[in-house]
């Protein structure tokens, strides 16, 4: 079974500008989160989608934006981005359901210059 | 605030020992468990899972679950420096968002 897999992998970006990063979760999931991980603040919960609709957010500010398509596939956007954003954003995919086994993809290193 | 505490290390073990990871959680609703292995510059990989009371085996990892008292632990046998990494321990709270929450981690080192 193929896992989760994201796009880009790399991406330099300048302050400023905005990003786009793609996530294609496990045939069968439909919940799809994101991450945002750094060495000083761990791993951080973005948001989560859920047959095409947010389920849950978590405390970023609204720069920072995604959806989900009904193949469930989701992407996730940061406008004006800013040298705080650099990080490895992370999706991750499960069924959605209690005992929730998240399987997480490779991860897009961002790093904004 | 649901709240996760891991010791973040590093633990040094030496190679063939038993390396034991602990963790706490502060919500007495927490239902799911889960042990995540994130080697450096690597992304999250799923190693273990526990939804009861007990020990959950799977080749050299043990979970071990007590909710009376609110922790989770990870044993990891015949450790080997292949084991090197950082381990997050996630919970997830029953009827809630099913997000779980991560703790920071704990660096494992195995030396030889």
């Amino acid at each position: 079974k193929a896992g989760v897999t994201q796009t880009p992998r790399y991406l330099i970006k300048t302050r400023g500008q905005q990003v786009t990063l793609s996530c294609s979760p496990i045939s069968g999931h439909r919940s799809v989160s994101w991450y945002q991980q750094t060495p000083g603040q761990g791993l951080q919960f973005l948001f989560e989608y859920f047959s095409e609709t947010q389920r849950n957010k978590g405390n970023f500010p609204g720069r920072f934006s995604g959806r989900q398509f009904s193949n469930s596939r989701s992407e996730m956007n940061v406008s004006t981005l800013e040298l705080g954003d650099s990080a490895l954003y992370l999706c991750a995919s499960s069924f959605g359901t209690s005992e929730n086994e998240q399987y997480f993809g490779p991860g897009t290193r961002l790093t904004v210059t | 605030q649901k709240e996760v505490e891991q010791n973040s290390g590093p633990l040094s073990v030496p190679e063939g020992a038993i390396a034991s990871l602990n963790c706490t959680y502060s919500d007495r609703g927490s239902q799911s468990f889960f042990w995540y292995r994130q080697y450096s510059g690597k992304s999250p990989e799923l190693i273990m899972s526990i939804y009861s009371n007990g020990d959950k085996e799977d080749g050299r990892f043990t979970a071990q679950l007590n909710k009376a008292s609110q922790y989770v632990s990870l044993l990891i046998r015949d450790s080997q420096p292949s084991d090197s990494a950082t381990y997050l321990c996630a919970v997830e709270v029953l009827g809630g968002s099913y997000i779980p929450t991560f703790g920071r981690g704990t660096s494992l080192i195995v030396h030889p």
